[in-house]
């Protein structure tokens, strides 16, 4: 089954830029999004179609991807924006299913 | 604005089946197309399924075919996910989500408050 692989952690100092990535053979084709998910929370949509913010979301959250790779990128990490990030997309097999990546945990401290 | 309420938290035995519901409010059943995903306590998310609007069916994932089922009842606009033959990793939350059909972004954008299963002897 497809899978979408991301790093267990990421840590930054508050003000820095946190890159979270995301690797998967069909992201050259399908789009990737991307979740924020603080504890004992429902996720909340953060970049969508691999660039694009959700209205409400703010401007230093940022997504690209090229080739097999996805990044969400954090500019100016805030201590807030500590949570667990999760890449989502679909594989290019044509069966429509989608699939969750593994989770990094993002530390801002 | 679409708001998704779920059913409350189950305790259920291992073998026996449960069925979360999903209550749409703000927008009808039919004008969304719904997914479940579930939440293993310390664990990722996982998606187990969902309408597809280009096939006209739900499609499941390879791991819960044959032991999940998702209707709606459009009467009530109510959606439920019902997965059988439970075992204790089945032990998480589960969550409906949709996508916002006033503006689309092509994933989940409005979540469930989620359902809390339990799966103990």
């Amino acid at each position: 089954s497809y899978e979408l692989t991301q790093p267990p952690s990421v840590s930054v100092s508050p003000g820095q830029t946190a890159r979270i990535t995301c690797s998967g053979d069909a992201l050259p084709k399908k789009y990737a999004y991307w979740y924020q998910q603080k504890s004992g929370q429902a996720p909340v949509l953060v970049i969508y179609e691999d660039s694009k913010r959700p209205s409400g979301i703010p401007e230093r959250f940022s997504g690209s991807s090229s080739g097999t790779m996805a990044t969400l990128t954090i500019s100016g990490a805030q201590v807030e924006d500590e949570a667990d990030y999760y890449c989502y997309s679909t594989d290019s097999s044509g069966n429509h299913s989608w699939v969750f990546g593994g989770g990094t945990k993002l530390t801002v401290l | 604005q679409v708001q998704l309420v779920q059913s409350g938290a189950e305790v259920k035995k291992p073998g026996a089946s449960v069925k979360v519901s999903c209550k749409v409010s703000g927008y009808t059943l039919t004008e969304l197309s719904m997914h479940w995903v579930r939440q293993a306590p310390g664990k990722g998310l996982e998606w187990m399924g969902g309408f597809d609007p280009e096939d006209g069916e739900t499609i499941y994932a390879q791991k819960f075919q044959g032991r999940v089922t998702m209707t709606e009842d459009t009467s009530t606009d109510t959606a439920y996910m019902e997965l059988s033959s439970l075992r204790s990793e089945d032990t998480a939350v589960y969550y409906c989500a949709t996508e916002n059909p006033h503006d689309p972004v092509g994933a989940f954008d409005i979540w469930g408050q989620g359902t809390m299963v339990t799966v103990s002897s």
